[in-house]
């Protein structure tokens, strides 16, 4: 079936270091996708998003990259901060009237002072 | 604040008890979600409402039953539960437009911690 999943289930990097977080994903009909951040006892938290029509997307301190050839999107957190420790999910979307979004696992990011 | 609240935010029950999670939304948005998240697990879709009509039931065991009696507020029946739906349950809604290219980010409440004994 249809899945989205992540390299690395942990990830750790020293403050101020740049981190990428990777994800794959499976169903060639997602048009949409999305980083969600999570720490600890709060709900996912929005990050950034990008259509399946563009290859790269910068927020804040954050890049969004999606391959579509190979199925792969990236999240780039620059200048990591020990506040990015969390973990994060990639989800993809598709569908019409009847909208979905499947989450991957997440990784855990630690960030070390 | 994500603009969606869920009470409690921690619940303890037994196998026997029958309790209500509560979700509302103050986005204005035409969707809301169940979802639960267990450990070391994706997030699981459970139910979907669009415009307080059912449009998505997740293959959820009948113990759940949902309820949205208007488009902002959203209810989680709980009966005779197991101890394996212990788990975080996350109430999330979002604004479908149905036109291609829209945004469909779904934002999330800070969710229920149960615990079924």
């Amino acid at each position: 079936g249809e899945s989205v999943g992540l390299h690395l289930p942990t990830l750790s990097v020293q403050e101020g270091d740049n981190s990428i977080i990777n994800c794959a994903y499976s169903n060639s009909a997602s048009d949409y996708f999305i980083w969600y951040k999570q720490e600890s006892g709060k709900g996912p938290q929005f990050i950034i998003d990008i259509r399946s029509n563009m290859d790269k997307r910068q927020g804040q301190r954050v890049t969004v990259l999606l391959n579509k050839t190979v199925k792969h999107l990236s999240l780039q957190i620059a200048a990591t901060q020990p506040g990015d420790s969390a973990v994060y999910f990639c989800a993809e979307g598709s569908g019409g009237s009847n909208y979905k979004l499947t989450f991957g696992k997440g990784t855990l990011l630690t960030v070390n002072p | 604040e994500t603009g969606v609240t869920q009470t409690p935010r921690h619940l303890v029950m037994g196998m026997t008890n029958k309790k209500s999670l509560k979700c509302e939304q103050h986005l204005g948005h035409n969707a809301m979600y169940w979802y639960k998240q267990s450990a070391k697990k994706p997030l699981e879709l459970m139910f979907v409402y669009n415009f307080k009509e059912q449009t998505e039931n997740n293959s959820v065991p009948s113990r759940f039953s949902p309820e949205c009696p208007n488009s902002s507020h959203l209810f989680l029946h709980l009966h005779t539960l197991q101890p394996e739906d212990s788990a975080l349950y996350l109430c999330a809604s979002s604004q479908e437009r149905g036109a291609s290219g829209s945004r469909h980010e779904q934002f999330f409440g800070p969710g229920t911690r149960l615990t079924v004994l």
